[in-house]
């Protein structure tokens, strides 16, 4: 079946400038994690979202960094006023259901490089 | 709160040697262990996972890890390696009762002929 899908791909933009990163998850499952990878790092934790649950925000850097998810499919990261230090990989994650024990299955990502 | 240290950040075998990746912990209580690994542009794949019982875990594509409490290490092995194991590694702990995980800066493997 299909995996954990994530657009654009590749995303370059000025500092400054709003972005938004899709990511739809594996049907079914109701769990969905952002994560983010800078060059050389391992991934940090961005936020959580399970089912109609209130998210877990407790890993976004800052209030400039916002996600949506609509009932248990297509989530959007949207990170405003990009500045260079946003540069990274935006790793999205779906799981069965919440809980570390349900193996969450991750999309290829999308790069985001902010001149 | 929950750490990860994978010390080696390359290693180099030769195709066919055996392979063994560090990862040490830092967690109260019993953690939940991950290896992931991550080829170039694909998503992490998850290797194998540790949750409690027998501390010898196996996974796919013919790799194993031990999870040794006194030692606070996850380490990853592989008897032998193939040139398609090239890939960067992660290790990762989760709490039991929560649901993100944190994740190491990673060891990038490379595989010489």
């Amino acid at each position: 079946g299909a995996g954990v899908s994530q657009s654009p791909s590749n995303k370059v933009t000025e500092k400054g400038k709003d972005v938004e990163l899709r990511c739809d998850p594996i049907s079914g499952h109701t769990a969905l994690y952002w994560y983010r990878q800078r060059l050389g790092q391992g991934l940090e934790f961005l936020i959580y979202f399970q089912g109609n649950s209130a998210p877990d925000k407790s890993g976004l850097p800052s209030d400039r960094f916002s996600a949506e998810r609509t009932g248990e499919s297509v989530s959007t990261l949207t990170i405003q006023r990009t500045q260079q230090e946003d540069s990274a990989v935006y790793l999205c994650a779906s799981s069965f259901e919440a809980g570390t024990y349900n193996e969450q299955f991750f999309g290829p990502g999308t790069r985001l490089t902010v001149l | 709160a929950q750490s990860v240290t994978q010390p080696d950040i390359h290693i180099t075998v030769s195709e066919g040697a055996s392979l063994e990746l560090r990862c040490n912990y830092s967690y109260g209580a019993t953690p939940y262990l991950f290896w992931y690994v991550q080829s170039p542009g694909q998503g992490l794949q998850l290797l194998l996972k540790y949750f409690s019982g027998d501390t010898l875990v196996q996974g796919i594509k013919g790799f194993e890890a031990e999870f040794k409490r006194s030692q606070s290490s996850f380490n990853l092995r592989k008897p032998s390696v193939h040139w398609s194991d090239a890939a960067e590694y992660f290790c990762a702990v989760g709490a039991n009762s929560g649901y993100a995980l944190n994740f190491g800066k990673g060891t990038s493997l490379l595989v010489t002929p």
